[in-house]
């Protein structure tokens, strides 16, 4: 069984629906991070945390949130969701080092 | 503004050959680098890293070479297999950034039987 799992895989919504994309990990890792890839652009942060009462904003977490409902799950929302929000969205996690363990993706398109 | 750079989005090499991936930065408090490769409908894994007191680390056919004068570094792959067509991410951890990853745009790799 994979260490770090994302529901759904693929996804399509319409503009200005609310969507949540989860992810769960069985690492036993505090730190949970997610990520969106676009095009050209690589990875870019949207929200990281470090343990079930710590959420901290990255470099794009406008339009998104976040709950961390337990050690092993970090779920991500988009409360309207915009064409521009179009990408892959990954959720990683990691221990006390800078090495990160990524879940398969999402494929997320808003239309 | 774009800290950690891949300015070759793709690389075509012939199989057996050596690859070499490129990955300029412009922070110089960055102190610790890392390549992740990425294959389609899959999650980036981790490939090899490199920290800034050393100048070259090596696992296998992977090699990085970090030049801090220059704020660039490079993985070498050698040799060149199909299995290592793939999209490769250079990262380095943000200064004081608690374990936040700042990555580059990734270059295609593909390499040719």
């Amino acid at each position: 069984d994979a260490d770090v799992t994302q529901t759904p895989r693929n996804r399509i919504t319409k503009t200005g629906k609310r969507i949540m994309l989860e992810c769960s990990q069985t690492k036993g890792h505090d730190r949970m991070y997610w990520y969106r890839q676009d095009p050209g652009l690589g990875l870019r942060l949207i929200y990281y945390s470090f343990d079930v009462k710590d959420i901290n904003k990255g470099e794009i977490s406008d339009g998104y949130s976040v709950s961390r409902q337990a050690q092993a799950k970090f779920s991500l929302s988009l409360e309207s969701a915009i064409p521009n929000q179009t990408a892959l969205y990954f959720c990683a996690t990691s221990a006390h080092g800078y090495e990160q363990y990524f879940g398969p993706g999402t494929r997320l398109t808003v239309t | 503004d774009q800290q950690v750079k891949q300015n070759s989005p793709s690389l075509s090499v012939q199989e057996g050959r050596i690859s070499i991936l490129n990955c300029d930065y412009t922070n110089s408090m960055f102190d610790y680098f890392l390549w992740y490769k990425k294959y389609p409908a899959e999650g980036p894994t981790f490939l090899i890293s490199i920290s800034s007191i050393k100048d070259k680390n090596e696992d296998g056919r992977f090699t990085v070479f970090l030049n801090k004068s220059a704020k660039h570094l490079s993985l070498h792959i050698v040799p060149s297999q199909p299995g290592d067509s793939a999209v490769y991410f250079c990262a380095a951890p943000a200064p004081r950034g608690a374990q936040k990853l700042v990555f580059g745009q990734g270059t295609r790799l593909t390499i040719n039987p």
